[in-house]
């Protein structure tokens, strides 16, 4: 069973289009993160949710809107793609008094 | 400002040595911090973690140590393998379940 799994693994898409990448996770954790690698590898925290509530928000562009449905969900919304956009997106997980974050596989964005 | 950073960028080690990756974070308030493991294209996996009450603590294969005098966090790996290949990377939490992470160190094992 796959603890944080995220979709699509992969997305190609023009400049300007919208898209969504969704986040699941059966851990029972309460705390969903999207973080966003470059491709100098560098992670870097966007978003943080605790029980659906926004908790952090790294000072992304209004373009990236993260949604919680449920405590088990975190979708990312991306409108107005542009190329510096382009980079692989992480979800992951965590108990709120615990440290330990669980990374999905990831999203590898390219905006053409 | 705050930041976490790695000294090396490349470790090149033979199999069956011993591994030394290195961290350094500039905010002395920090009380925990985690080593990640990324493979190639996988998610960051959890290897260790260390809180700062602590000095030293030992895993599998795996020790951390932190000294924080000189705020400096190392990462050893006993008789590496080549299944150890990946980016390590180092992380801070300074609460509020905020990991900040650092540059990362590519691990290559020569068989």
């Amino acid at each position: 069973d796959t603890a944080v799994s995220q979709t699509p693994k992969y997305l190609v898409t023009q400049m300007g289009n919208d898209k969504s990448i969704k986040c699941e996770q059966n851990l029972g954790h309460d705390t969903m993160y999207w973080y966003k690698q470059d491709s100098k590898k560098f992670l870097k925290i966007m978003f943080s949710y605790n029980n659906k509530e926004l908790i952090i928000n790294e000072t992304v562009p209004n373009r990236f809107s993260p949604k919680s449905p449920d405590k088990a969900h975190l979708n990312l919304h991306i409108n107005s793609l542009e190329l510096g956009d382009s980079a692989v997106y992480f979800c992951a997980s965590s108990q709120p008094q615990g440290a330990e974050a669980f990374f999905g596989q990831g999203t590898r964005l390219t905006v053409v | 400002g705050e930041s976490v950073g790695l000294h090396l960028p490349t470790l090149s080690v033979q199999e069956g040595d011993n591994s030394i990756i290195n961290c350094a974070y500039s905010n002395s308030a920090s009380d925990y911090f985690i080593w990640y493991k990324q493979e190639s294209g996988k998610g960051p996996q959890f290897i260790i973690d260390i809180r700062s009450n602590m000095d030293k603590r030992q895993g599998q294969r795996v020790t951390v140590l932190l000294n924080k005098t000189v705020k400096h966090l190392s990462l050893q790996i006993a008789a590496t393998q080549p299944g150890d290949s990946a980016v390590y990377f180092c992380a801070e939490n300074k609460g509020g379940n905020k990991l900040v992470f650092g540059a990362g160190t590519i691990l290559r094992v020569k068989s």
